[in-house]
């Protein structure tokens, strides 16, 4: 069964500092892996999305890398901004075809001005 | 146009009521989704449409009953729930075609109906 887990839970950092989000998976034959972002009571906002396939993708000021046979991704945030502040998730889509999304908890990131 | 939108945002309900959540995309999605989502934890699959038809129910309780009129929306009804229902439900789409990689696998969220049980 697939786990996902994101450290730190939580995070606070002042405002402009670069910053490394960590989610790793338990199993490694993965379709592809999407981070995701939630401000509270909110939906969630696709951020990037990395095929199995793929070592990293970048968005702006993101950048998310994939090490599939360590069962690891990052997202890095440049120049943090007051605005980035929400929980980020991270989903593994495993193999076989299936629709599904395996979440990990979430990191609350909190960029203080 | 990447919108999901879903009504309504909030529904005050008691146990013995009946009523239907209802969310809609208009992007050709093929893959539509209900997620359950409790404060503090990440979403939890419940239901997904592929091609209008249910393709995964995570054995979710016959107290939700999900519909997929045609292509573009997708409905849950709700009947008899408890408070521990009391959640935030999320519907999100997709492309749906498996294998076409990159952008169209993609899940677009909708921003959520807030639903108290009493």
């Amino acid at each position: 069964k697939q786990e996902v887990t994101q450290i730190p839970a939580a995070l606070s950092v002042p405002e402009g500092e670069n910053l490394v989000l960590n989610c790793s998976f338990t199993d490694s034959a993965i379709y592809n892996l999407q981070w995701f972002r939630q401000d509270p009571g909110k939906g969630l906002t696709s951020l990037l999305l990395i095929q199995s396939s793929q070592r990293e993708q970048t968005s702006g000021r993101l950048n998310a890398s994939l090490d599939k046979s360590s069962g690891r991704s990052t997202l890095y945030i440049a120049a943090s901004q007051p605005g980035d502040s929400a929980t980020y998730l991270c989903a593994v889509r495993t193999q076989g075809g299936s629709e599904k999304l395996v979440f990990g908890k979430g990191t609350k990131l909190t960029v203080n001005p | 146009d990447t919108e999901v939108t879903q009504t309504p945002k909030h529904l005050v309900m008691g146990m013995t009521n009946k009523k239907s959540l209802k969310c809609e995309q208009h992007m050709g999605h093929r893959a539509m989704y209900w997620y359950k989502q409790k404060a503090k934890k990440p979403p939890e699959l419940m239901f997904v449409y592929s091609y209008e038809k249910l393709s995964i129910n995570e054995s979710v309780p016959s107290r939700f009953s999900p519909e997929c009129p045609n292509s573009s929306l997708l409905n849950l009804h709700l009947h008899a729930l408890q408070p521990e229902d009391s959640a935030l439900y999320l519907c999100a789409s997709s492309h749906g075609f498996f294998g076409a990689g990159g952008v169209h696998e993609t899940q677009y969220f909708g921003p959520g109906t807030r639903l108290l049980v009493l």
